[in-house]
Formats: structure tokens, sequence, C-alpha cells
């Protein structure tokens, strides 16, 4: 079964660093762009940014840029965001999201997602 | 502000079509035949309906269809059924930086 599983739900407080992961099975993680998309409480999507494993090619939305750090490790297919100080505003749920087999590449056409990670900041 | 535009809320009876819009500029819809459509109900991932303006991947109804005019991309769902009731997002490649942008979402009654 194609299925992206992301890690669980965290609750951290203001400043404090977290990575959520993504993990990739039952097709070729490499050879597809992986991307991360927030959604604020009742807010819609947000694109932040995209990864190709196969090589860690990695473009941010000018919105996130310098905020988060997207990454990969191809060798256990897996995808991660990370945050060095978290803020209030980061609580949100972060979904990945994998390219499919015949889109343009990296054009947001995202058609296999993880479940979600809620992350929720507060002190 | 989203980068593009979506109605907040549209709404129709089952059986009828409605139609939503996304608008956005010559950067990003204008410039690409790249839009995709999400569904995404209450508690769920978003699902992909539409991409590339008008192609659907495997296994979505072809009730669904997705078109484009100028700056504005659509997408029509006929024979409305109340599983279409949710939030619809469009989403367009924007060029390098930002790459890709999100309409706000439409949300679909069916009454």
């Amino acid at each position: 079964e194609v299925q992206l599983v992301q890690s669980g739900a965290e609750v951290k407080k203001p400043g404090e660093s977290l990575k959520i992961s993504c993990k990739g099975s039952g097709y070729s993680f490499t050879s597809y762009w992986i991307g991360w998309v927030r959604q604020m409480p009742g807010k819609g999507l947000e694109w932040m940014g995209i990864i190709y494993p196969g090589d860690s090619d990695t473009r941010y939305s000018p919105s996130f840029q310098g905020q988060v750090t997207i990454s990969a490790d191809k060798s256990i297919s897996t995808a991660y965001l990370q945050w060095s100080s978290l803020k209030a505003s980061d609580t949100a749920m972060y979904y990945c999201a994998s390219e499919g087999i015949g889109v343009t590449p990296g054009a947001g056409a995202f058609d296999i997602w993880g479940q979600g990670t809620m992350v929720t900041v507060s002190s | 502000q989203s980068a593009l535009t979506q109605p907040a809320s549209v709404s129709g009876s089952p059986g009828q079509s409605i139609t939503i819009s996304c608008t956005g500029t010559s950067s990003d819809v204008g410039s690409y035949n790249l839009v995709s459509w999400y569904q995404q109900h209450p508690g769920k991932a978003p699902k992909l309906m539409i991409y590339e303006g008008s192609k659907r991947p495997s296994g979505v109804s072809n009730r669904f269809s997705g078109s484009k005019s100028g700056n504005t991309a659509s997408l029509t769902i006929s024979g409305l059924q109340a599983e279409d009731e949710a939030d619809y997002y469009c989403c367009s490649y924007a060029g390098s930086s930002p790459y890709v942008v999100f309409g706000g979402g439409t949300k679909l009654t069916v009454l």
C-alpha cells in the first residue's frame, strides 16, 4: 500500500526545537517531490516547501524560508520538517504529501498525503 | 490574505451543478496550466481532485472537472451529492519563488 505515515502530535513551549517526520512506503520514495503543507486552526492550506529525496534539492515558500528546515533521509524513506525555535504562531496541523506519477514535478499536485501532525506551541 | 482568491462559500442542491472560481494573476494561474484542486472533509487530509488544470487522478469521479480562462481557474461539480460537501482549495504553480500558492478555500454546502 502506498502511504505516508507522519509522527505523532507534539506539545511544545515557545523557544523549543522540534523535528517531525514523514515516512513513505509502497512506492519509490526517492523519485517524487515531497512537500509540507501547513493548516492553522480553522484556516486554509499553505504550501511551505518541497524536497526531492533523490538528491535533497529543496525549495521554500518565501513565507517559510528561514523559519523551518526541510530535509530527507532517503536511506529510510523519511522526510522531515524542523524548527529551531518554535513560536505560538507555529501552532497548526502539518501535512506531508508526495507528488505522483505523471504530474509536472514541483507544481503542487500532491496525490499521496500523510495523516497530519498537530503541533501545539503554548507556554 | 491568500495569493489566489476563491469565494468563501457556495451551495447547491443534490443533482445540481456548481462552479468554484479561483482567481490569480498573470504570474501564476494565467501563466501556467498547472492548477490543482483539493477536496478536504473535516478532520481529514486533503484529496487531489484535479491537476494540471483539467486532469483527474485515477479514482476521482468524472463529475469533477476543471478549466481555466485567463487568470481564473474553475472547478465544476456536476450531479451534486451529499458526500461532496467539503472545503475545496485551488493551488497554482507560480514560478521560481513563491513556487506554489493556494487559494483561501471554498466551503461547499449541499442543501
